[in-house]
């Protein structure tokens, strides 16, 4: 079945500077592949999504590229701000159309 | 606006009781799901449902059930507790297909003596 993998578990970086996370996944029928963002003590919330007929997606400071050949897809985050810092989950579907998903990164953002 | 509330936000109950978590969403979504998120281990589907009186087994159903008699409520169900499933629960909601967002409540953290 469907695995995702996302690493690094931990990204601390500078305001202002940019944070990249990264996810690799096992099904290449998977076609759809969603970033969530989960801030201290709420649940998480969709903050952008790919599907698999595009190579990338911006959403202003954020962007999520796609490559189906190599069965990754990352997260990138520009000019961060001290309201970025939170848990960010990726994902990827299963055979049954369900997500699958990755264990999570906390991104610190330090002044 | 998007709502999905659960019930507790801390629990607390000893092994063996038979626990109850409930969801309840605002939405008229027809698909709703429970996870519980442990750390480094991401979320991890429990049952999910894709109309009332309807359920399906997710990845860890072992130990759970689940109810759901009206579309906006579903319950999870806990029938003996044990101190392994000490864990933060998660409820969404979801309308149409499975390339939609899926709406969580803030969770449950349940701890079993």
């Amino acid at each position: 079945g469907e695995n995702v993998e996302q690493h690094p578990s931990t990204l601390s970086v500078q305001e202002g500077d940019s944070a990249v996370i990264k996810c690799t996944y096992s099904d290449s029928a998977s076609n759809y592949f969603p970033w969530y963002k989960q801030e201290l003590g709420k649940g998480p919330q969709l903050i952008i999504d790919i599907r698999s007929n595009v190579g990338e997606k911006k959403d202003q400071r954020i962007a999520v590229t796609l490559n189906k050949t190599a069965k990754h897809f990352s997260l990138h985050i520009t000019e961060t701000q001290p309201e970025d810092s939170a848990v960010y989950f990726c994902a990827g579907h299963d055979s049954n159309y369900q997500l699958i998903w990755g264990a999570g990164t906390k991104l610190i953002i330090k002044p | 606006d998007v709502k999905v509330t659960q019930s507790s936000r801390y629990l607390v109950k000893r092994t063996g009781e038979k626990v109850f978590l409930e969801c309840v969403q605002d939405m008229d979504h027809e698909n709703m799901f429970w996870y519980r998120q442990d750390p480094g281990l991401g979320l991890r589907l429990i049952y999910f449902s894709y109309d009332v009186k309807m359920k399906e087994k997710g990845d860890i159903p072992e130990g759970y059930s689940v109810s759901r008699e009206k579309k906006e409520r579903f319950s999870l169900i806990l029938e003996s507790a044990s101190t392994n499933q000490t864990s933060m629960y998660l409820c969404a909601s979801r309308s149409g297909g499975s390339n939609q967002p899926q709406h969580f409540g803030d969770g449950t953290r349940l701890s079993i003596l």
